[in-house]
C-alpha cells in the first residue's frame, strides 16, 4: 500500500494562475479531505468527500473547488492563486461510517504564490 | 474559528524525562485525537480518546479528557530524541466530517 500520495510536492504560481494539487489513496477509504497548515495556525480543514460524487466545505473553503468522481481521487483545484494560499497542503484519508477515525495524511504539497 | 488551543507552544527536556502537552478545545466533541508531525512530513496519528473516556494508555503515550474544562492532556512518559516532533489535538463535530486540529506543540528531546 502507498497509502495516501500527493503530487507535487512543491510548487510556486504567479498570482492569478490556476493549479491542480493532486491526492490519491489505495486503502479503498471513502472519506477524503483536505487542510492547510499555515505558521502558528495549525491545520485547517478546507474541503472533504465522504464518498464519490459527494462533497462539502469546510473551515476555509473560499478560493478552492474539488470534486470526487472516484473513490481514490480527491483533486484540489485553485482557480486564480492569491498571495494568502501559500501554504502547506495535507491530503488525508480515513474509513466511513465506522467507529475509526484515525485519518491518514500525505506528505504534504508547500505551494508558494507570488 | 473552532480551532483549539495547545499549551505549551514549545517545550524542551532532557531524554528520558517526560512531556506533557495540554489541549483546550471550544464545542463538544464525539472523539479527541493527538497526532504527531516530524518536521516537513505529514501527520501520524497516535492515539483517540472517545469523549465517554477519562483515560487512555498506548505504549508510552497516557491521555486524558475532562469535557466539563474542554481539555485534554498527552503525556509522553521516558521520553526519546525520536520523540522531537509537534504534537496537535484534533477534535470533531457532532457529524464526525470536520475536524478542528489545535496550534501544536513543538517538542524538542535533547539527548
Amino acid at each position: 500500500n502507498a497509502g495516501v500520495t500527493q503530487t507535487p510536492k512543491f510548487q510556486v504560481l504567479k498570482t492569478g494562475q490556476s493549479m491542480t494539487l493532486q491526492c490519491a489513496q489505495d486503502m479503498n477509504h471513502e472519506y477524503m479531505s483536505w487542510y492547510r497548515q499555515d505558521p502558528g495556525m495549525g491545520l485547517r480543514l478546507i474541503h472533504y468527500s465522504v464518498g464519490a460524487g459527494i462533497t462539502d466545505q469546510g473551515e476555509v473553503p473560499n478560493g478552492y473547488n474539488v470534486s470526487r468522481s472516484t473513490t481514490e481521487d480527491f483533486p484540489l483545484r485553485l482557480l486564480s492563486a492569491a498571495p494568502s494560499q501559500t501554504s502547506v497542503y495535507f491530503c488525508a484519508s480515513r474509513p466511513y461510517g465506522t467507529a475509526e477515525y484515525e485519518q491518514y495524511f500525505g506528505p504534504g504539497t508547500r505551494l508558494t504564490v507570488t | 474559528s473552532q480551532q483549539g488551543e495547545e499549551d505549551p507552544q514549545a517545550l524542551s527536556i532532557q531524554e528520558g524525562e517526560n512531556a506533557t502537552m495540554n489541549c483546550s478545545y471550544k464545542t463538544s466533541i464525539n472523539n479527541l485525537q493527538w497526532y504527531r508531525q516530524n518536521s516537513g512530513r505529514g501527520l501520524v496519528h497516535l492515539i483517540l480518546i472517545r469523549s465517554n473516556e477519562r483515560e487512555k494508555h498506548s505504549g508510552r503515550l497516557r491521555v486524558t479528557l475532562d469535557t466539563s474544562k474542554k481539555s485534554s492532556s498527552l503525556l509522553i512518559t521516558a521520553s526519546r530524541a525520536a520523540d522531537t516532533a509537534s504534537y496537535f489535538c484534533a477534535t470533531d463535530d457532532s457529524t464526525g466530517n470536520q475536524f478542528y486540529f489545535g496550534t501544536g506543540t513543538s517538542l524538542t528531546v535533547i539527548p
